[in-house]
């Protein structure tokens, strides 16, 4: 079965300090990959994702994010992080199955970015 | 911009009832989605649908059905609450194979 693994569960920075959040998923097949945001009190919203060609992708906010296929990786960076960072983000893979798709989230990481 | 709209945002029931939460987008998605999200578990799939009257269990079917009548509304029941079913229900709906787009949730506390 598909699953997505979030390393971190409880990520805390410093502002100005970079950030990478770890991803992986188990699925052979053809994937697309997302990143979402949840900040506090609010839905969750799409940072980024990708479906094919350059690995590496841009999302909102300064986010981007590199999917390695070799590694089963999808890993979320963010070079200088702000207190308006503070959320909980997940990882979620949209598995290319024969019928339909499913999609599947990690449990989440709650980033909390110190003022 | 896409609007998916959960009827309830906070809704109290006691053990045993039965409890309908509806989500209706107005997109035209093929696919909508019913996670719960619970502190350290993330979101797990309850029940997802690709097409109207089509459904396919998730990760945590157990206590729970849907129906999808309607492209545009998808319900989950409870078909007899109990007290581990206390949590954030998310409702989500999207294209295939692109990225989905959530409703507000709605917060369901068993007593």
């Amino acid at each position: 079965a598909q699953s997505v693994s979030q390393h971190n569960h409880h990520v805390i920075l410093s502002e100005a300090a970079s950030l990478e959040l770890g991803c992986n998923y188990s699925y052979g097949g053809t994937v697309n990959l997302f990143w979402y945001v949840q900040y506090p009190g609010q839905h969750l919203q799409l940072l980024l994702k990708y479906f094919s060609g350059d690995p590496l992708v841009k999302g909102i906010k300064g986010f981007e994010a590199e999917f390695i296929k070799s590694k089963f990786s999808f890993n979320l960076r963010k070079p200088s992080v702000q207190w308006s960072d503070t959320a909980e983000y997940f990882c979620a893979v949209n598995a290319h199955l024969e019928r339909d798709d499913k999609i599947i989230f990690g449990k989440g990481t709650r980033l909390h970015i110190l003022p | 911009d896409v609007k998916v709209t959960q009827s309830s945002r906070y809704l109290v029931k006691r053990t045993g009832e039965k409890v309908f939460l509806e989500c209706v987008q107005d997109m035209d998605h093929e696919n909508m989605f019913w996670y719960r999200q619970d502190p350290g578990l993330g979101l797990r799939l309850i029940y997802f649908s690709y097409d109207v009257k089509m459904k396919e269990k998730g990760d945590i079917p157990e206590g729970y059905s849907v129906s999808r009548e309607k492209k545009e509304r998808f319900s989950l029941i409870l078909e007899s609450a109990s007290t581990n079913q206390t949590s954030m229900y998310l409702c989500a709906s999207g294209g295939r194979y692109s990225p989905l787009h959530f409703g507000n949730g709605t917060r369901l506390t068993v007593t």
